[in-house]
């Protein structure tokens, strides 16, 4: 199937700000997500931006899309402790099926 | 609303048993989705159906793993005869519908096979 592909580990500082960058190889990708795993959960839906759009904010996010370059990313200001968990990008091309990436582990630090 | 439902959160058994995961779509929801997620392979869809009815199981891996979906409320994947190989976190997920955008998770089941 189709690649998508995350860096598997960001440290960054309480307070700072994380971007969690993802690609695919999919040129017919419709909708593009990012989903968060703390320990033991489930994956949470933060947002998902549709192909024809370039930027979604939705409070502390930020999603930016390249489709050109097919480079999504996830921008997280003020970043917290609680932020700390698994991120994963994935899209759908068409009808139902979502196309995950392996996940990124972020780890906030004090 | 509760969520998706998923039973039981841990299962541990022994190779060769048969093992039967539980899961409670969100009620309305039409459609239902099982991965299975290992650190090797990441996420795999295992299964998905529509209005109860299986759509697309071609990411089952082979004749060992069956689910069903006897009604909207329910569906049970199950493992006979289990495998070491099988030990993962299995999660359901439902759906308002097939063109709906939105894939809310239960919590997953942890499965270790001995």
């Amino acid at each position: 199937g189709e690649d998508v592909e995350q860096s598997l580990f960001l440290s960054v500082r309480e307070g700072d700000s994380s971007v969690i960058n993802c690609t695919y190889t999919d040129s017919s990708s419709t909708y593009l997500y990012w989903y968060k795993q703390e320990p033991g959960a489930g994956l949470q839906l933060l947002t998902y931006i549709f192909s024809n759009m370039d930027m979604k904010q939705d409070q502390r996010l930020t999603v930016l899309l390249n489709k050109k370059d097919k480079h999504l990313s996830l921008r997280i200001a003020d970043t917290q402790t609680g932020d700390s968990a698994i991120y994963f990008c994935a899209e759908k091309s068409s009808g139902y099926a979502l196309n995950f990436g392996k996940g990124t582990s972020l780890l906030v630090t004090p | 609303d509760a969520g998706v439902i998923q039973s039981p959160r841990h299962e541990v058994t022994e190779m060769g048993q048969e093992v039967t995961l539980r899961c409670k779509p969100i009620s309305g929801h039409n459609s239902l989705f099982w991965y299975r997620q290992t650190m090797m392979r990441g996420l795999e869809l295992l299964i998905y159906f529509n209005n109860n009815v299986p759509i697309d199981d071609s990411g089952m891996p082979e004749d060992r793993f069956s689910a069903k979906m006897p009604n909207a409320s329910f569906s049970t994947l199950k493992i006979q005869p289990s495998e070491p190989r099988d030990s993962a976190v299995y999660f359901c997920a439902s759906s308002p519908g097939p063109e709906n955008n939105e894939q809310f998770f239960g919590p997953g089941t942890r499965l270790t096979v001995l």
